[in-house]
């Protein structure tokens, strides 16, 4: 079965810098996706960005990159330019054959002023 | 465009009641799922249909009960109601083959 496994329960940072979030997976099928999500306080659930595993190239969502290590089964979450609104727990999630997300515990950032 | 909508959003049951969470969506998704919040944790599935007819089990299915006649309607049923069951319930659709679903806004169930 796959797990996926978020090793920093909580994290800070200041405004206006950079944050990096980890992520690893374990599976093994060779077609899958990769996603964080962010859940504000509200609980909506927020798909932030999504990564393919057959394309080489790291995603991009305006603040939001990611690195994706497919050897190493590493999937980290990069916020530029952090703002208040970025505070959130975050979540990766792995999708594989037959779509089932499998969710990590989630990461709780934290964004000071 | 309503997206998945899921009723009730809170909803407090004594143990040994029964009830079901509504869930609708408007995408035309094949695929749709319930997950499960604890406090502090991530979202387990309790079961999954890949279409109309077609229901599965997940991680985490005891004490619940699903059904999908339509397309669009996938509501999950408890019975027995029991303090485990205490969590925020998500629903959520997608298409095959893209990978990220949809969530609704989740329904806050607390058992006393």
């Amino acid at each position: 079965a796959q797990t996926v496994t978020q090793s920093q329960p909580e994290m800070s940072v200041q405004e206006a810098e950079t944050v990096t979030l980890s992520c690893t997976y374990d599976t093994s099928e060779s077609d899958y996706y990769l996603f964080w999500y962010k859940q504000p306080p509200s609980r909506q659930m927020i798909l932030v960005i999504r990564q393919e595993a057959y394309k080489q190239q790291n995603a991009t969502e305006n603040r939001f990159s990611v690195n994706f290590q497919k050897a190493a089964k590493s999937f980290s979450l990069k916020i530029s330019d952090s703002q208040l609104g970025d505070a959130a727990m975050y979540f990766c999630a792995y999708s594989g054959y037959g779509n089932k997300l499998v969710f990590g515990a989630g990461t709780i950032l934290r964004v000071k002023s | 465009n309503a997206g998945v909508t899921q009723t009730p959003k809170f909803r407090i049951l004594k143990i040994g009641q029964s009830m079901t969470l509504q869930c609708t969506q408007d995408m035309n998704h094949n695929y749709m799922y319930w997950y499960r919040q604890d406090p502090g944790m991530g979202l387990k599935l309790i079961y999954y249909s890949v279409g109309a007819g077609i229901t599965d089990k997940g991680e985490v299915p005891n004490g619940y009960n699903v059904s999908r006649s339509t397309t669009e309607d996938f509501p999950l049923r408890l019975e027995l109601a029991a303090p485990s069951q205490t969590s925020v319930y998500f629903c959520a659709s997608s298409y095959p083959g893209q990978g990220a679903p949809f969530f609704g806004q989740g329904t806050r169930l607390t058992v006393v």
